[in-house]
């Protein structure tokens, strides 16, 4: 089993729309968790950090982190054409290890 | 320049080649990271510098050499290279060792 399990997609969604992207992951000695996003010829660009599990809210974006159950969650609110990239998820065991990224989903939304 | 800036930022080379990428950060960090992005694969760390000092290199083959004369910059040399090398090669940074990282927009790399 991989450490980072995500669905490469694409994922195409219309505009205004409710965007769920996800990552399941093994090793439940993953603490920090992160989502990446990145636009085609540009590097990935930190879009949310999070401690553990909970909710943590930063504009049109939610993270969510279930540690019961090895599975984080990005939701995007009223989507943009803008918000069209690739998202990377990422976690690690300490803030100072290695980071372990999932291969990334790949997201269209539809003007 | 802001950020992180990495060039060149495209670069052929045949598999004799000696070529070099150049990551410079404009952002106060201590820490560097190389990392190898191929398609539908997820990101592969490199190497990792902290205060100059190299503190992780992941199996990488002796083709990839590092050098990282100061904290602020940071390369990566390049030879005997083979076509399964290609890929898009990012740096990072980081404040300190660890995942709070910024991303340079990569060097894509074909090696024919």
């Amino acid at each position: 089993q991989k450490e980072v399990e995500q669905d490469p997609g694409p994922l195409s969604v219309p505009e205004g729309a409710i965007v769920s992207l996800n990552c399941t992951y093994s090793n439940s000695a993953f603490q920090y968790f992160m989502w990446y996003r990145q636009y085609s010829r540009k590097g990935p660009e930190l879009l949310m950090y999070t401690y553990s599990s909970g909710n943590k809210e930063d504009g049109r974006f939610t993270a969510q982190v279930d540690k019961s159950s090895k599975y984080i969650s990005l939701f995007i609110r009223d989507s943009q054409p803008s918000d069209s990239a690739t998202y990377l998820c990422a976690m690690s065991a300490n803030r100072d290890d290695k980071i372990i990224f999932g291969k990334g989903t790949r997201l269209h939304i539809l003007p | 320049e802001t950020g992180v800036t990495q060039t060149p930022r495209h670069l052929v080379m045949g598999m004799t080649n000696k070529k070099s990428l150049k990551c410079e950060q404009h952002l106060g960090h201590n820490a560097m990271y190389w990392y190898k992005q191929s398609a539908k694969k997820p990101l592969e760390l490199m190497f990792v510098y902290n205060f100059k000092e190299q503190t992780e290199n992941n199996s990488v083959p002796s083709r990839f050499s590092p050098e990282c004369p100061n904290s602020s910059h940071l390369f990566l040399h390049l030879h005997t290279l083979q076509p399964e090398d290609s890929a898009l090669y990012l740096c990072a940074s980081s404040r300190y060792s660890g995942n709070e990282q910024f991303f340079g927009p990569g060097t894509r790399l074909t090696v024919l």
